[in-house]
């Protein structure tokens, strides 16, 4: 099971702001390492929303903000658009099993109202 | 700018293998780092692990050690994932993914996907 815990649904009425937490230990977002976001469209690849815990890959809307501290980091979402309706998850590194290994968060449905 | 074109769907009986190819193009398959994630129906993403650069050598998720083998034909610059004694449960979309150049970050974030490929387990 994954290691890194988000919540299961966030909704939002159009233009609200939501925030999607991920949850991690000491082994993994607070040992340090860096936090990304994915966002996953119905039937498709996910793509690279948030990189570095904050910063935003050229062409992603700066209504999408990511922030880290201590054991969790967090994505938030501004002046939220039907289109963002989507799957997102966190990714980041840990070394609980004395490697480091890729950890997925456990991905949180975005539901436009 | 790299483009990952992954093979075909896939029908697989329990207790087979299955091999998913990934064709990069855009830039050679020495210049990447190649991981491998799959997704089951409704699920969530699943890392089943890569090629770490810090040591030259791939690394695999512990769930799959044993299972899975990841390969590198570098003279067609085409990446594989193996998974072998198939059941139910591997039922999935397998997705490739790599980091562009010169990240520095840890870890990686991921630019490029493949689009998928379904694999589907059933007697």
């Amino acid at each position: 099971q994954s290691v890194l815990t988000q919540p299961p649904s966030v909704s939002g009425a159009p233009g609200q702001r939501v925030t999607i937490s991920c949850t991690g230990s000491s082994s993994n977002i607070g040992a340090g390492y860096d936090v990304h976001w994915y966002q996953q469209l119905p039937g498709t690849a996910p793509k690279l929303l948030i990189y570095g815990n904050s910063n935003r890959p050229s062409g992603v809307p700066d209504r999408f903000s990511g922030s880290k501290s201590g054991t969790s980091a967090s994505l938030a979402i501004t002046g939220l658009q039907a289109e963002d309706e989507a799957d997102y998850y966190c990714q980041s590194y840990d070394s609980s099993l004395s490697a480091l290994y890729y950890v997925f968060g456990t991905g949180t449905k975005v539901t436009v109202l | 700018q790299v483009q990952l074109v992954q093979s075909g769907a896939e029908v697989k009986k329990p207790g087979a293998s299955v091999k998913v190819s990934c064709k990069v193009s855009g830039y050679t398959l020495t210049e990447l780092s190649m991981h491998w994630v799959r997704q089951a129906p409704g699920k969530g993403l699943e890392w089943m692990g890569g090629f770490d650069p810090e040591d030259g050598e791939t690394i695999y998720a512990q769930k799959f050690q044993g299972r899975v083998t990841m390969t590198e034909d570098t003279s067609t610059d085409t990446a594989y994932m193996e998974l072998s004694s198939l059941r139910s449960e591997d039922t999935a979309v397998y997705y490739c993914a790599t980091p562009r150049l010169g990240w520095n970050y840890e870890p990686q974030p991921w630019d490029y996907w493949g689009q998928g490929t379904l694999v589907t387990v059933s007697s």
